[in-house]
């Protein structure tokens, strides 16, 4: 039973360009949340994608968007990148659960480095 | 305001040794969930433990526990016997009921030293 994926796994870009993470989740999983970790820091959530729409969006501007596919997999896209998006990027995947306790399932992550 | 709330930004254990990692949390909701992950060096978020605001025991997972003092709004992690692996980030987490994602303490840096 194949766990989150994500790639890639590692990404160096230069300020202004845009970048496109990928995710798949957990076998049985349709949801799909991303978080951003800067350095020393707990994981900030970006948004949560299910069936195929935002469901719920954090304090990130628009230059953060996302989109999931019908096979629950998303993508995770940054334009007019800054300095300080350089982080960590976790995407996590949950099954449909009962309110709070719906565990999320987090992939390895994508060390993005923006110079 | 911040949700979760970790003291400890640091913490050694000697091999073997059990060792307590506080949280604290702030809800206004009565049904909210409590997690517990392990981040070890490559970044990968490890699921530890679940502890549900109307579970009236302490939730369990082989070496792991959760002290939930919900009057205090405290889930403490307790992990027995520590070993060498466990050297990691840990991060609490909350997740209310009406919210879609999880809100994460700044984390403890635990080391097992031999």
């Amino acid at each position: 039973d194949a766990g989150v994926t994500q790639s890639p796994t590692h990404l160096i870009k230069t300020r202004g360009q845009q970048v496109t993470l990928r995710c798949s989740p957990k076998s049985g999983h349709d949801t799909v949340s991303w978080y951003q970790q800067a350095l020393g820091q707990g994981p900030q959530f970006i948004f949560q994608y299910y069936e195929e729409e935002e469901r719920q969006r954090g304090n990130f501007p628009d230059r953060f968007s996302g989109h999931q596919f019908p096979n629950y997999s998303s993508e995770l896209n940054v334009n007019a990148l800054l300095l300080g998006d350089s982080a960590l990027y976790l995407c996590a995947s949950s099954a449909p659960g009962t309110g709070a306790q719906e565990t999320q399932y987090f992939g390895p992550g994508t060390r993005l480095l923006v110079l | 305001a911040q949700k979760i709330t970790q003291t400890q930004p640091g913490m050694f254990v000697q091999e073997k040794e059990a060792v307590t990692l506080d949280c604290t949390y702030d809800t206004s909701d009565q049904s909210y969930g409590l997690f517990w992950y392990k981040q070890p060096s490559s970044g990968e978020m490890i699921f530890l433990i679940y502890q549900g605001s109307y579970d009236e025991q302490n939730a369990t997972e082989g070496r792991y526990s959760l002290n939930f003092q919900k009057a205090r709004k405290s889930a403490n992690l307790v992990i027995s016997a520590s070993q060498l692996g466990d050297s990691a980030m840990y991060f609490c987490a909350m997740r209310e009921f009406y919210g879609q994602n999880f809100v994460f303490g700044p984390g403890t840096r635990l080391s097992v030293l031999p």
